[in-house]
């Protein structure tokens, strides 16, 4: 059973076009998060949810919004897509409350690579 | 926020050579430690943490790291790789001030048959 998945796995749109990424964890966890990874592989969190608030907003352009409609969900939907936001998203969650979560490690999806031409 | 630094970019090895992969951090208080991997094509799984207590931690597939506090360092290590071993290799850190799980650059790792 997959702890963490997304979908789609790779999703190809023209700029302009507003899109959606769904994440589900079946792990029971009350936080979970949205990561970047850009072409250099480098990872960077965008937001945060603890049981259905937002905790983290990073410095993510509002075309960006997250909706978490219960704790086991968390989908990341984009407007007006652009070049630059092509990337690799991943999808993770962690045990526990916003202090708790501080000491558990990240249960990742597999990723949605997006591509926008 | 942290600042994770990951000295290598890309290592390129032969099977059964030793590898040891540099991270730094910029807190100077108490942090969580973490590197993950991540596998072509697959999502990023958890190597091995370090929370307290001993600083030598051993994680899964053979890996260890070793966590220094004097030099804010938390150094990746295995003895003898493997050519399933290629990948990439993250170093994270969070504090207790910052609930948020900063990333290093990450580092390639090839091994060669």
């Amino acid at each position: 059973d997959t702890a963490v998945s997304q979908t789609p796995k790779y999703l190809v749109t023209q700029m302009g076009n507003d899109k959606s990424i769904k994440c589900e964890q079946n792990l029971g966890h009350d936080t979970m998060y949205w990561y970047k990874q850009d072409s250099k592989k480098f990872l960077k969190i965008m937001f945060s949810y603890n049981n259905k608030e937002l905790i983290i907003n990073e410095t993510v352009p509002n075309r960006f919004s997250p909706k978490s409609p219960d704790k086991a969900h968390l989908n990341l939907h984009i407007n007006s897509l652009e070049l630059g936001d092509s990337a690799v998203y991943f999808c993770a969650s962690s045990q526990g409350g916003t202090e708790s979560s501080y000491n558990s490690p990240l249960h990742f999806g597999n990723g949605t690579r997006l591509t926008v031409t | 926020a942290q600042s994770v630094s990951q000295h290598n970019h890309h290592v390129i090895l032969s099977e059964a050579a030793s590898l040891e992969l540099g991270c730094n951090y910029s807190y100077g208080g108490t942090v969580n430690l973490f590197w993950y991997v991540q596998y072509p094509g697959q999502h990023l799984q958890l190597l091995l943490k370090y929370f307290s207590g001993d600083p030598l931690v051993k994680g899964i597939k053979g890996f260890e790291a070793e966590f220094i506090k004097s030099k804010f360092s938390f150094n990746l290590r295995k003895p003898s790789v493997q050519w399933s071993d290629t990948a990439e290799y993250f170093c994270a850190v969070n504090d207790f001030n910052d609930y948020k799980l900063s990333f290093g650059a990450g580092t390639t790792v090839t091994v060669r048959a």
